[in-house]
């Protein structure tokens, strides 16, 4: 299996501008995490999924942020608009049969908003 | 939170010796987690401790858990340079896993 896919590995964009991540999950798994990591906070929760349904959004900082999920094999989470301070490592995670078991990370997408 | 907190933030050794990290968290958990981190990549899963077991191994990784005292270490024995990354431990309760900030191997060859 080819892991956990995500696009683009890195991103500069502007302040104000929308930024798209995408995440492919292994396939077969019915859990997916997003995670932001910073130096500051490390890694922190921002929302899962199962069965492509959201089940806990409560780590999605602001309103500027929302994730999608139509369907098995595709995830996306969405900054609009963008600011410095939501520059960070995003990483995407999928994982078979239980919320709380081995997680499979993507090599995730560093965004730097200017 | 039951966030796990590694302890050194940052160790350094020479090659062929053991590393010993710790994690302390908060809460009761159902399972306990290692992961490593190499620089700019994602994060790997090393090992699932449950909470009713106290020791784990894997290949070159120990690992132990104390729920009374709400603490894990992880010990890498006959370290090597490739062992150097970011290891961080995570808690799972009945919510998806919480990850600490992580302590910084370095093994110097």
């Amino acid at each position: 299996d080819a892991g956990v896919i995500q696009s683009p590995r890195h991103e500069v964009t502007e302040m104000g501008q929308e930024v798209t991540l995408r995440c492919k999950p292994i396939s077969g798994h019915d859990y997916l995490f997003w995670y932001r990591q910073t130096m500051m906070r490390g890694l922190e929760l921002l929302i899962y999924f199962n069965n492509n349904v959201p089940i806990d959004d409560s780590g999605m900082p602001e309103d500027r942020f929302s994730a999608k999920m139509p369907n098995a094999s595709f995830s996306t989470l969405k900054i609009q608009p963008s600011e410095p301070r939501d520059s960070a490592v995003y990483f995407c995670a999928s994982s078979f049969g239980q919320g709380s078991g081995e997680l499979f990370f993507g090599e995730g997408s560093r965004l730097t908003v200017l | 939170s039951q966030q796990g907190e590694e302890d050194p933030q940052a160790l350094s050794i020479q090659e062929g010796e053991n590393a010993t990290m710790n994690c302390s968290y908060k809460t009761s958990i159902n399972n306990l987690q290692w992961y490593r981190q190499n620089s700019g990549r994602g994060l790997v899963h090393l090992i699932l401790i449950r909470s009713n077991e106290r020791e784990k191994h894997s290949g070159r990784l120990r690992v132990t858990l104390d729920t009374s005292k709400k603490s894990s270490s992880l010990l890498i024995t006959a370290s090597r340079a490739a062992d150097t990354a970011s290891y961080f431990c995570a808690t799972a309760g009945n919510t998806p896993l919480v990850f600490g900030k992580g302590t910084r191997l370095s093994v110097i060859a």
